[in-house]
């Protein structure tokens, strides 16, 4: 079945250390996007990419960084610039009908 | 630059009863409308969108909304209220085609519901 794979699914992170989420789909879209999502905050833009080998900085960008190399991958690292990192991350993808969104990491800063 | 306003972060209902939860957009375009359902440490799951089509919109699990472009609302309803219905919902506006610059969301509300 197609879907969107986010790993891992608890992450903990020393401060000061760079961190690495996966998000990987197969649904064959051609819009990614990561989203931030803190208790009664909602869900925040982080980062946005249309097409491979470009991406969009979102509302909440400082402190991450993206790649998109190819189609299915869109891994998001936060840096050690992210002064509050502890938070629900969730990856998402779209045809431009719909979106899709994977089941989410959470980060915790110990 | 669009927006969305949920009213009350935490909606208490029995179960049988109507559940009624509030989104109001502001767009400068007709936008597209989303109500997402979250469960705990899992991602969003689509119940509804409105496209411009109809102005009642059927989801799943027996939720509807219903766009009203004059008062920039698109409530969720459903008529009977299921102990399986407890969870946290989003609305969420997108600009017309579908969003290439992603969703605008509101802050959620937390769904009770009462044995």
């Amino acid at each position: 079945d197609g879907g969107i794979t986010q790993s891992p699914k608890y992450l903990f992170r020393k401060e000061g250390q760079n961190v690495t989420l996966s998000c990987e789909q197969n649904l064959n879209h051609d819009a990614m996007y990561w989203y931030r999502q803190d208790p009664g905050q909602g869900l925040r833009l982080i980062y946005y990419s249309q097409i491979v080998n470009d991406f969009q900085k979102g509302d909440i960008a400082e402190g991450y960084s993206v790649s998109r190399e190819k189609k299915e991958s869109f891994p998001l690292t936060v840096t050690s610039a992210q002064k509050n990192p502890t938070a629900f991350y969730l990856c998402a993808s779209s045809t431009g009908y719909g979106y899709t969104f994977g089941s989410g990491t959470r980060l915790t800063v110990v | 630059a669009q927006s969305v306003t949920q009213l009350g972060s935490h909606v208490s209902v029995s179960e049988g009863a109507l559940v009624l939860l509030r989104c109001n957009y502001s767009s400068s375009v007709p936008p597209y409308l989303f109500w997402y359902v979250q469960y705990p440490n899992q991602g969003l799951q689509l119940l509804l969108k409105y496209t411009s089509a109809a102005t009642l919109v059927k989801g799943i699990n027996g939720f509807e909304a219903e766009f009203k472009k004059s008062e920039t609302s698109f409530h969720l309803t459903k008529p009977s209220a299921h102990m399986s219905d407890a969870a946290e919902y989003f609305c969420a506006v997108s600009d017309p085609g579908g969003g290439a610059d992603g969703l605008t969301f509101g802050k959620g509300t937390h769904l009770i519901i009462q044995p």
